[in-house]
């Protein structure tokens, strides 16, 4: 059963600390999207990766949060230093060139 | 950019028809995606529209007007388990850019 695994599900930290996030895509999956929800702004584009490369990331703010592909199998979003507006639920999502894309269970961020 | 509208909430009861419709507006469009979202759970992929016309799929049709920028998705014999958040989402690519760039979803309720 192909899915895309998100880790932590959960992660309560305190402002100023770093916090990393992880996704295993789907395997052969060469597309990946990382997405922030909240109830204010709903799903928002931070960040995605074609090949590992990556295409566009003008969604994040590129002073405290970066995304990376270590390899193909391993996609991470980290946050330096937190603070409290950061409190999301982050998802990432995989797929196929311009095919519809699958989303992680998520990774719930609370920062206090 | 693009601009994406989805009506914010629609009510409707147990074995009716509900339509929620999603106008876009946007350069290098490419498709058309619908997920649904339950509350507290990942968007699962419902439909994708690329060329004019209606999509069935079970209870759920999805319909593109590529020159209006109009889409619906159709949801028919209404089920409790239909109740979730459903999200219009556009994809476009333009050079070798690609967003799949998402509305702020449709909560639909289904009462007995």
């Amino acid at each position: 059963d192909a899915r895309v695994t998100q880790t932590p599900r959960h992660k309560v930290t305190e402002m100023g600390q770093e916090v990393t996030m992880r996704c295993q895509p789907i395997l052969g999956h060469n597309t990946v999207f990382w997405y922030r929800q909240t109830m204010m702004q709903g799903l928002e584009l931070l960040a995605y990766f074609r090949n590992r490369a990556p295409l566009d990331d003008s969604g994040m703010p590129k002073d405290r949060f970066s995304a990376e592909m270590p390899d193909a199998t391993l996609a991470t979003l980290k946050i330096q230093p937190s603070e409290p507006r950061d409190s999301a639920v982050y998802f990432c999502a995989s797929g196929i060139g311009d095919t519809e894309a699958f989303f992680g269970q998520g990774t719930r961020l609370t920062v206090v | 950019g693009q601009n994406i509208d989805q009506p914010t909430e629609m009510t409707a009861t147990e074995g009716a028809i509900v339509q929620i419709n999603c106008t876009y507006q946007t350069s290098g469009f490419n498709g058309l995606f619908w997920y649904q979202q339950h509350a507290g759970e990942a968007p699962t992929f419902l439909s994708y529209n690329v060329l004019d016309g209606l999509e069935e799929k079970g209870r759920f049709s999805s319909f593109l007007s590529r020159s209006k920028g109009y889409s619906y998705l159709l949801l028919k014999e209404l089920q409790m388990k239909d109740s979730a958040s459903y999200l219009c989402a556009v994809s476009r690519s333009q050079f070798r850019d690609y967003k799949l760039s998402f509305g702020a979803g449709t909560t639909v309720t289904v009462r007995a």
